[in-house]
């Protein structure tokens, strides 16, 4: 069974620079996968920040940027905010009509 | 403005039924595909199904295939989950979402969810 693997907590300072990253626990990710990112506040709905790897979604600000790093896809959070801090989540399309969700990320800003 | 509105969820027994609704608003539902995806209480979120805008094609996960039937109609611009054979498992927040395009994957609304409790 395919997992996606993420941090399951990182920190960064206000002001500072984070990267997320999103893989698999066998083979590396590509663009081929489509991975999306989608940010989720505590009892919110998740509201979706990247995808299609790099393409930010309407209103992101541009210090949220998405890419490849390595066998990884990866989340960059540059000039980080208190709003900032919640969880963080990948998905991959694994091809033939199935998505799989990374486990999450929770990000400190302290 | 988009607006997705879960409906339907409540606590139900092991092994009982429920059917959520999803009323779409906003945008010309018939045209987009549409998916289910839920999120245990303390866990990330798990994809549940999809169908595209004809119904023509549905996709469900291993944890809920053969349990769970996704559907929609057009006419009443909603989207629907039959939930037979629950298990404790599947106690979770449900989200309907909606599929941004076929190249993209994505899923780019989101409702607010409803929580499906199943306990004895």
């Amino acid at each position: 069974q395919t997992v996606v693997t993420q941090e399951p907590s990182l920190s960064v300072s206000p002001g500072g620079t984070v990267t997320l990253t999103c893989g698999l626990s066998s083979g590396s990710v590509s663009a081929s996968y489509l991975p999306s990112w989608y940010q989720q506040t505590p009892g919110q709905a998740p509201r979706t920040l990247m995808y299609s790897t790099k393409t930010r979604s309407s209103g992101v600000p541009d210090r949220f940027s998405g890419s490849i790093l390595g066998n990884k896809a990866a989340l960059t959070i540059t000039g980080a905010q208190a709003d900032d801090e919640c969880d963080y989540y990948c998905v991959l399309y694994m091809g033939s009509g199935s998505w799989v969700f990374g486990g999450g990320t929770k990000l400190a800003v302290l | 403005e988009v607006q997705l509105v879960e409906s339907g969820g409540g606590l139900v027994q092991p092994g009982g039924s429920l059917r959520l609704s999803c009323a779409a608003s906003g945008f010309t539902f018939a045209t987009y595909s549409m998916n289910w995806v839920r999120q245990a209480p303390g866990k990330g979120l798990e994809w549940v199904s999809y169908i595209d805008t004809r119904s023509s094609t549905t996709y469900y996960a291993d944890s809920v295939r053969g349990r769970f039937t996704i559907s929609r109609d057009n006419a009443k611009n909603s989207l629907y989950l039959q939930m037979n054979s629950l298990r404790d498992e599947d106690t979770a927040i449900y989200y309907c979402a909606r599929s941004y395009s076929s190249s993209t994957k994505t899923f780019d609304y989101w409702g607010q969810g409803t929580l499906v409790t199943v306990s004895s």
